[in-house]
């Protein structure tokens, strides 16, 4: 079956250290997003990409990074820059093209989420 | 800019009663509508759409209406069962090709 694995399931970080999550699918899509979910903030984009070695920064992309060297892959970074990083994060994929309605028609797929705690 | 706005929660329901969860939103252009369902410790579920004024989406019982004129896109059930426990999140798809925009999210719990 098609679908987005996002691993590991749980994340623990060390002040100062940089960690990464890691998205995979396999729906053949050409968007992937990286979302964060915090209590009572709802979902808040980080990053995504809608094609291969390319990507644009979301609301929050400060102290993240992320890379996009194959289709299927779409890892995020969460540097030591980003000081409050203990949240959920969600990974996404979509059809692009023709415009919007494509990626309506069809919507996100989402992944299970890692939750990432700083120690 | 575009946004969504939904009812604060927790709500929550006895088993068989009627569910609504406001969501209103704010966008450009002609954007499609969406609820997404999230159990815990799980990612978000698709739950229904509406992509043009008019639409009605449904699914599982569930359905909301896309009210052009009064921005909203409302989620109703007529009779919620324990199993729908679980947050729910508005979100709208703007008309261009930029990404998906979320509410705050409603935590609905159903209680027997």
């Amino acid at each position: 079956d098609g679908g987005i694995t996002q691993s590991p399931k749980y994340l623990f970080r060390k002040e100062g250290q940089n960690v990464t999550l890691s998205c995979e699918q396999n729906l053949n899509h050409d968007a992937m997003y990286w979302y964060r979910q915090d209590p009572g903030q709802g979902l808040r984009l980080i990053y995504y990409s809608q094609i291969v070695n390319d990507f644009q920064k979301g609301d929050i992309a400060e102290g993240y990074s992320v890379s996009r060297e194959k289709k299927e892959s779409f890892p995020l970074t969460v540097t030591s820059a980003q000081k409050n990083p203990t949240a959920f994060y969600l990974c996404a994929s979509s059809i692009v093209g023709q415009g919007a309605k494509i990626a309506a028609h069809y919507g996100y797929t989402f992944g299970s989420g890692t939750r990432l705690t700083v120690v | 800019g575009n946004s969504v706005t939904q009812m604060e929660g927790p709500v929550t329901l006895s088993e068989e009663a009627f569910l609504t969860i406001n969501c209103t939103y704010t966008a450009t252009g002609y954007p499609s509508l969406f609820w997404y369902v999230q159990y815990p410790g799980e990612g978000l579920q698709l739950l229904l759409k509406a992509t043009k004024a008019d639409d009605k989406g449904s699914n599982k019982g569930f359905e909301a209406t896309y009210r052009k004129e009064t921005t909203s896109f409302h989620l109703e059930k007529g009779s919620v069962q324990v199993s729908d426990s679980a947050v729910y999140f508005c979100a709208l798809l703007p008309s261009g090709n930029t990404p998906l925009v979320f509410g705050k999210g409603t935590r609905l719990s159903v209680i027997a």
